[in-house]
């Protein structure tokens, strides 16, 4: 079974700084997608990047860049730039690629709660 | 584009109870997922409709069941509410051959005294 870790319940950021959110997981699939989900207080789940593991390039968007290291099953998520709209809680997640379709089930970690400073 | 709608956003039911939760999915979209979230966990996926079948379940009992729409919304019922069934329920919509991402909605916070 795949499973999703999360070892950093809490982390915290002055504005305008940068960020980064760690995340290991573990398959034994070659072909799957990895998610960063931002979840405010709004309770909605709002993707903000994703990787395809075939792909050796890092998935970047704006301010958000990922480090995806394959062999050792790492994903961490940085934010550059941080600000005050940032704050959340960040989950990582993991879905098999059922032969390139949007089908399947997301396992989610425990979330990393993150605290922007002004 | 209204995106998922769930409904309610809120509930309070006693342990023994039996609940219904609905979703409208974001337009276009035909694939909706079901997913449970305790307080401070990540979410936890209970199952999938496509066509208006269960296509995946997750690790949980059968008091848990759905059912979809030909319009592709989705209802999800659990039956002899527990304490521990108190949770947010979270909706996703997809597209089934279609490389597009799951759209979530605001969810329903179930809560059981």
């Amino acid at each position: 079974a795949q499973t999703v870790t999360q070892s950093q319940p809490e982390m915290s950021v002055q504005e305008a700084e940068t960020v980064t959110l760690s995340c290991t997981y573990d398959t034994s699939e070659s072909d799957y997608y990895l998610f960063w989900y931002k979840q405010p207080p709004s309770r909605q789940m709002i993707l903000v990047i994703r990787q395809e593991a075939y792909k050796q390039q890092n998935a970047t968007e704006n301010r958000f860049s990922v480090n995806f290291q394959k062999a050792a099953k790492s994903f961490s998520l940085k934010i550059s730039d941080s600000q005050l709209g940032d704050a959340a809680m960040y989950f990582c997640a993991y879905r098999w690629d059922a032969g390139g379709t949007s089908y399947g089930k997301l396992t989610f970690g425990q979330g990393t709660i993150l605290t922007v400073h002004p | 584009d209204a995106g998922v709608t769930q409904s309610p956003t809120h509930l309070i039911k006693t342990r023994g109870q039996q609940v219904t939760l609905r979703c409208s999915p974001k337009s276009g979209h035909d694939t909706v997922s079901w997913y449970q979230q305790a307080l401070g966990q990540g979410p936890q996926f209970i199952f999938q409709y496509y066509e208006e079948e269960e296509r995946q379940r997750g690790n949980f009992p059968d008091r848990f069941s759905g059912h979809q729409f030909p319009n592709y919304s989705s209802e999800l019922n659990v039956n002899a509410l527990l304490l521990g069934d108190s949770a947010l329920y979270l909706c996703a919509s997809s597209v089934t051959g279609a490389p597009t991402e799951a759209f979530f909605g605001q969810g329903t916070r179930l809560t059981v005294v």
